[in-house]
């Protein structure tokens, strides 16, 4: 978890809503990550970020978006959360050579 | 579609045992086949990596066999420990690209 920290840890939310968790990481990394783990799904790519202000899509990015005006700074929107975004959510930083650092994880609870 | 298919669910396995992970890819360019180690409450860790120009790497009591023919690689873990009591994810990518991952296998080593 060193060079990379994930906030809130948990958060409990309604229906609706919008949400924003934060990665900040200190390594100076040029990719990004986000991923959700569900159980029987594993970790699943929500966006990435390979610079400032570039990112892309992955295999799950319906309902959210994502914002990286800084290096150091990852941002995951959930526009109007739903209950089927309740999960653990995993922010990762790459150093180019396809290994990924990953921070301890944001959990959270859509009522 | 799962990118990376990964077995068993769970493990259990004695003290001193092997245990023996399983994955099976379809994607081709995928270049790059690493195996993370999650401790409950922490992000994962990568363990260990290989690359389809060998067959077989060895860290260690952790060992990846590739079979590039059948597409299909696996992780041995030799004298297993009750601390490498996790859960393990596969996971196939190439340079520059998304990166996918399997579903997980929960480890239990009794002591």
């Amino acid at each position: 978890d060193a060079g990379i920290t994930q906030s809130p840890r948990h958060k409990v939310t309604e229906t609706g809503t919008p949400v924003t968790l934060r990665c900040h990481q200190t390594e100076n990394h040029r990719y990004m990550y986000w991923y959700r783990q569900d159980p029987g799904h594993g970790l699943r790519l929500i966006h990435y970020s390979y610079g400032v202000k570039d990112t892309d899509k992955g295999e799950v990015s319906d309902g959210y978006s994502v914002s990286r005006s800084k290096t150091e700074d990852f941002l995951l929107t959930l526009e109007s959360a739903t209950s089927s975004q309740t999960s653990v959510y995993f922010c990762a930083m790459g150093t180019g050579d396809e290994k990924l650092f990953f921070g301890s994880g944001t959990q959270l609870s859509v009522l | 579609q799962q990118q990376v298919k990964q077995s068993p669910q769970s493990l259990i396995v004695q003290k001193g045992g092997i245990s023996i992970i399983n994955c099976a890819y379809e994607n081709t360019a995928f270049d790059y086949f690493p195996w993370y180690q999650q401790f409950p409450g922490k992000g994962p860790a990568l363990l260990i990596a290989i690359r389809p120009d060998v067959s077989e790497k060895k860290e260690g009591r952790f060992t990846i066999s590739f079979n590039k023919s059948a597409k299909q690689f696996s992780l041995h873990i030799m004298d297993s420990q009750p601390g490498d009591s996790a859960t393990y994810f596969c996971q196939g990518g190439n340079t520059g690209n998304q990166f996918y991952f399997g579903t997980g296998t929960s480890l239990t080593v009794i002591p």
